[in-house]
């Protein structure tokens, strides 16, 4: 079974800072998919960054870019430019890209880093 | 983009009523829905998986019968919480796709359910 891991139960950055918050997955399979979520205190899932295990290259959307190792099996979200509306609950999930198992597609998540940002 | 509305976002009941908790895929055919679990500071637990049509298939630990879930067309499942008692007491969230395996899951805003 796959297993997501996130070591940093809490972390704070200052506005405008960078900050790296780690994940490390375990799986047997070749293809998949993992993401990085954001939850607000409003408890809206909010998809950050999506990577494709088969792509090298990693993902980047404005702010917020990843580090994927996949050898390592190890999925970093660093976020840049840090504001205060990115302060959140950030789950990072992974996710069978086929149908292994029986799997149905849906997501495993890790535990969670809550992020603070200081003004 | 999709979107997903689940209903209610609150409700309060009382130790031994049932509640029904809606999820509806408003632009596109959900033809599985995920159902998850979210306990206060944790992270999201899979409850089941519900395939348009078919028995929903439950995680190891998840009662069935205490947890009915009902997918009877491509835009609505249901998850009906029967016998409530206050450790049901959780926020409860939905992920909707479509029928090709890798379709992106679209989520629901979550519903918080409090049993008195």
């Amino acid at each position: 079974a796959q297993t997501v891991t996130q070591s940093q139960p809490e972390m704070s950055v200052q506005e405008a800072e960078t900050v790296t918050l780690s994940c490390t997955y375990d799986t047997s399979e070749s293809d998949y998919y993992l993401f990085w979520y954001k939850q607000p205190p409003s408890r809206q899932m909010i998809l950050v960054i999506r990577q494709e295990a088969y792509k090298q290259q990693n993902a980047t959307e404005n702010r917020f870019s990843v580090n994927f190792q996949k050898a390592a099996k190890s999925f970093s979200l660093k976020i840049s430019d840090s504001q205060l509306g990115d302060a959140a609950m950030y789950f990072c999930a992974y996710r069978s890209a086929l149908n292994y198992g029986g799997s149905q597609g849906n997501l495993i998540f890790g535990k969670g880093t809550k992020l603070s940002v200081k003004p | 983009g999709a979107v997903v509305s689940q209903h209610p976002s609150r409700v309060i009941c009382k130790s031994g009523t049932s509640v029904k908790i809606e999820c509806r895929s408003l632009d596109f055919q959900a033809t599985t829905m995920f159902w998850y679990r979210q306990f206060p500071k944790q992270s999201l637990m899979l409850m089941a998986t519900s395939n348009e049509g078919s028995k929903a298939t439950y995680e190891q630990g998840v009662e069935k019968d205490k947890f009915l879930i009902n997918h009877a067309s491509l835009t609505l499942s249901t998850l009906t919480v029967t016998s409530a008692h206050p450790e049901d007491s959780s926020f409860y969230i939905c992920s909707a796709r479509a029928r090709e395996y890798n379709s992106p899951l679209h989520f629901g805003n979550g519903t918080r359910l409090t049993v008195t």
